[in-house]
């Protein structure tokens, strides 16, 4: 089916650790994004991605890292979690520019301790 | 910058009731809009979109019309169901945001939708 995996589903982590959320999506498109979801706050954009190679920050992108070997994975990193950045991470893709529609992961919800 | 304002929840209707939801938006260029709706547990779908001024977008009952002179895009629906409930977010589109990216969306803030039976 294609999509937009995400892994894991959930994790707990203990401040100071590093973690890796995994981002893999089928359908070819050259756009990806990675943003939090938080009460109150919406949606922001921690880290995008144009095109396999390229990388910019979004809203958010301290305390996150991020990669774009090829064009389907698009892993962020949490070099030293800290518990402000517990939240439910979503990543997305779209096509090529000038179709905005983005679509979605099912999300991974992060709590650090 | 670039930002979306909707209607804060939560929204509590009975079945059949007529929902509006409002969204207003502070755009850079010339904006792409859309709803997304979050059911419980899942990630975000896209509801429905519209990519100029006066552009009416459509998708299960629910409508939302660009309206440029008033910077809106609300969402109604004239007859809701218990398995409208979810949270729903307006959202832009800005090629002049963060500097290049292609298409990133700025979400409103969320408005959680309860219908009762």
């Amino acid at each position: 089916i294609a999509g937009i995996t995400q892994a894991p589903t959930s994790q707990i982590l203990a401040a100071g650790r590093r973690m890796t959320l995994r981002c893999t999506q089928d359908m070819r498109h050259n756009a990806m994004y990675w943003y939090r979801q938080d009460l109150g706050l919406g949606l922001r954009l921690i880290h995008y991605s144009n095109t396999a190679g390229t990388t910019g920050k979004g809203e958010v992108p301290d305390g996150y890292s991020v990669s774009r070997a090829n064009t389907d994975d698009f892993p962020l990193t949490l070099a030293s979690a800290v518990p402000s950045q517990t939240s439910v991470y979503f990543c997305a893709s779209s096509g090529l520019a000038g179709s905005r529609e983005q679509f979605f992961g099912p999300g991974t919800r992060l709590t650090v301790l | 910058g670039d930002s979306v304002t909707q209607m804060e929840g939560p929204v509590t209707l009975s079945e059949e009731a007529f929902l509006t939801i409002n969204c207003t938006y502070t755009a850079t260029g010339y904006p792409s809009l859309f709803w997304y709706v979050q059911y419980p547990g899942e990630g975000l779908q896209l509801l429905l979109k519209a990519t100029k001024a006066d552009d009416k977008g459509s998708n299960k009952g629910f409508e939302a019309t660009y309206r440029k002179e008033t910077t809106s895009f609300h969402l109604e629906k004239g007859s809701v169901q218990v398995s409208d409930s979810a949270v729903y977010f307006c959202a832009l589109s800005d090629p002049l945001s963060y500097g290049g990216s292609q298409g990133n969306l700025i979400f409103g803030k969320g408005t959680k939708l309860s219908v009762k039976p």
